[in-house]
């Protein structure tokens, strides 16, 4: 099973459109989770945090249930400027940071 | 808003040479690392740093890649000789001091090796 996993995509969606990425990962005694973004050939972005309780910013949702060990990130009303790849990123033991694949996400007018 | 830095941008180098990449992390961050990414695929770790020494590697970080903080700003990754299969982008990352914090990224050093 791969650290950590998602899936590719690319989510083609309208603009306004609510649109929700999931992710996997594989080691259980994970602690820190964080939803990046890159756009093409720039550098990861941090987008949130996850924290087990869920959290919202703006229009994005995060959500973490440790005992499936499932990531979610949900966007609201989605923006052109949201066109970017989703990266999932997990802790794999002390600070070591996981990165998935990616997700492709592209909100089209 | 502190940003990480890295130099140069773009390098083009020859098979066999010798490279240099630099980074200046976040001034009061305390980890430092480096990660890679190939064209088309994932964001891959390479190496942390903490208290002046290597605190983890991965597979990829064999004996031809060394990391070095030489004067307490400046945070470098040396790979002594370049493989085709070198030509990546190369992040630096920093971290506060808090564990669980998240990476900042730099810009990226686009390395082509030809």
């Amino acid at each position: 099973r791969k650290e950590v996993e998602q899936d590719p995509g690319p989510f083609n969606v309208p603009e306004g459109a609510t649109v929700a990425f999931n992710c996997t990962y594989s080691n259980s005694a994970s602690q820190s989770f964080f939803w990046y973004r890159q756009d093409c050939r720039k550098e990861p972005k941090l987008l949130m945090s996850v924290y087990s309780s869920g959290n919202e910013d703006g229009r994005f949702t995060a959500q973490l249930n440790r005992a499936s060990q499932y990531i979610s990130l949900l966007i609201r009303d989605s923006k052109l400027s949201d066109s970017a790849t989703y990266l999932c990123v997990v802790n794999n033991k002390g600070n070591k940071l996981v990165f998935g694949a990616g997700t492709i996400l592209r909100v089209k007018s | 808003e502190p940003e990480v830095t890295q130099t140069p941008s773009h390098q083009v180098t020859q098979m066999g040479q010798e490279v240099i990449l630099r980074c200046v992390p976040i001034s009061n961050h305390l980890y430092f690392y480096w990660y890679r990414q190939i064209l088309g695929q994932k964001v891959e770790f390479l190496v942390s740093f903490y208290n002046n020494e290597i605190s983890e590697k991965s597979e990829i970080f064999d004996d031809q890649f060394s990391v070095e903080r030489p004067d307490g700003s400046n945070f470098t990754l040396k790979i002594r000789s370049t493989k085709l299969e070198d030509s990546a982008m190369y992040f630096c990352a920093s971290q506060g001091a808090l564990n669980n914090s998240p990476l900042h990224f730099g810009n990226g050093t686009r390395l082509t090796v030809t």
